[in-house]
């Protein structure tokens, strides 16, 4: 089963609107969590690394104000993206590291941007 | 720059038609290279991580193996099932264990 939960799987939203996306690891404990955004027939390309207890770390051309990550506690981090505008629409994966040798996904969240 | 290029882009085989997925990558310290399989509209799902050349996992009809430059998937006889998009990722040692990954072959079975 599922050992990385996201939510919601898809959601639709008006542009100026924020949305907020729910990464949860069900059976272990993850003090760091990434978010990676992927456009139709690309590759997974990494936003963030979320870290418990401290700031998120942003990969480059990423805007930290847009897309806000908390990670709250060990087993949940959130991204919100604020503002959203119809070039935001796209598809949103969380991964959490069980062991170095484990990378788990989330099922993905399909925002759409209206 | 760590890259990571796959070929074909996409492939079509018959159900039991035997063919090799590939995976050419250029890292500064590799940690791992991992293999997932995508459905459309779901998040990817872990199949093997490979750590050093020559280093071999099967799972089921699927077989990784790694080289120095490169790593292959091997199908052998594969059924529609099968059909899906294989990507490969590299975590470099000084990643922070985020992964790099390529764009990935669109596999196509058919009966």
């Amino acid at each position: 089963g599922a050992v990385v939960s996201q939510h919601p799987s898809w959601v639709i939203c008006k542009s100026g609107t924020s949305v907020k996306i729910e990464c949860r690891s069900l059976d272990f404990q993850a003090t760091t969590m990434f978010w990676y955004r992927q456009f139709p027939k690309q590759s997974l390309m990494l936003m963030a690394t979320s870290n418990e207890g401290s700031k998120a770390t942003y990969e480059q051309g990423v805007e930290k104000d847009k897309f806000l990550i908390n990670h709250a506690s060990l087993t949940l981090s959130t991204l919100t993206v604020t503002s959203a505008h119809p070039e935001d629409s796209s598809f949103y994966i969380c991964s959490a590291p069980r062991r170095t040798t484990e990378a788990f996904f989330g099922q993905g969240t399909r925002l759409t941007v209206v | 720059e760590d890259q990571v290029t796959q070929s074909p882009e996409a492939l079509r085989l018959q159900e039991g038609e035997s063919s090799s997925l590939n995976c050419s990558y250029t890292v500064s310290g590799l940690r791992g290279l991992f293999w997932y399989r995508q459905d459309p509209g779901k998040g990817p799902e872990f199949l093997f991580t490979l750590y050093s050349a020559g280093e071999e996992k099967e799972k089921e009809r699927l077989k990784a193996t790694l080289t120095k430059k490169e790593s292959f998937l091997h199908i052998t006889a594969p059924k529609p099932e099968d059909s899906a998009t294989y990507l490969c990722a590299v975590q470099a040692l000084n990643s922070g264990y985020a992964l790099n990954f390529g764009k990935g072959t669109s596999l196509l079975v058919t009966p």
